[in-house]
């Protein structure tokens, strides 16, 4: 069974700083791996996905995630938060369903 | 192009009611899947069709949830009768692909419940 870890309920970070929100995978087989983001009230909204090729994937505004087969993760970053990526993030992986962890909810503050 | 759509957005009832959402994928798209999001968790698939047949319901709760989607365009479901734990958000998506591989699941605003 596919399982996906975010270890973090909540990240906090300051406007400028650099970020991380971290994820860990089980999948057997190769895995594909997303990053989604959900703001209050919406609906998920893709960021960026690996499939294969450079371990670095870069995506919507700004966000990058490096996929480490090793150590399962594929961490999400971003080099200078903004108070508007201030949402809920979620980690997902496939193949088969799509399996969601259960979420890190970023805080970036002034 | 246009997004997915669901309806309601919002919708109250007591528990042992029944309540019925519905969803029009992003035109073209095969694959359909419907998650349930409980408050501060992620989404739980409960159901994968591809065109009008069912892929995956091993989730879905089958003595109170059923899903159909006849045509293989838009997908209704419904939940009778309903139980207070059953307060989510309901969140309707569709994918081009067959479901297996790499492509985007685009996903709706969601339908949000609540059981009294």
């Amino acid at each position: 069974a596919q399982s996906v870890a975010q270890p973090e309920d909540q990240v906090n970070v300051a406007e400028g700083n650099p970020l991380t929100v971290k994820c860990t995978y089980s999948v057997s087989g190769n895995p594909y791996l997303f990053w989604y983001v959900q703001y209050p009230n919406r609906g998920l909204q893709f960021l960026l996905k690996y499939i294969t090729g450079d371990n670095l994937v870069k995506g919507s505004y700004g966000f990058e995630a490096e996929f480490n087969k090793s150590q399962t993760s594929f961490h999400l970053k971003k080099p200078s938060a903004l108070v508007s990526d201030s949402a809920l993030y979620f980690c997902a992986v496939r193949p088969h369903m799509l399996t969601f962890g259960g979420g890190t909810r970023l805080m970036v503050k002034p | 192009e246009a997004g997915v759509a669901q309806s309601p957005r919002y919708k109250i009832i007591e528990k042992r009611q029944s309540v019925a959402f519905w969803c029009n994928p992003i035109s073209g798209h095969a694959t359909l899947y419907w998650y349930q999001q409980i408050l501060g968790q992620g989404p739980k698939l409960l159901i994968q069709f591809q065109n009008n047949g069912v892929v995956d319901d091993s989730q879905l709760p089958k003595d109170r949830f059923s899903a159909e989607r006849l045509k293989g365009v838009d997908s209704t479901l419904k939940i009778q009768p309903a139980k207070l734990e059953d307060s989510a958000v309901y969140l309707c998506a569709s994918s081009l692909d067959s479901g297996a591989g790499a492509n985007v699941l685009t996903f709706g605003a969601g339908s949000r419940l609540t059981v009294l």
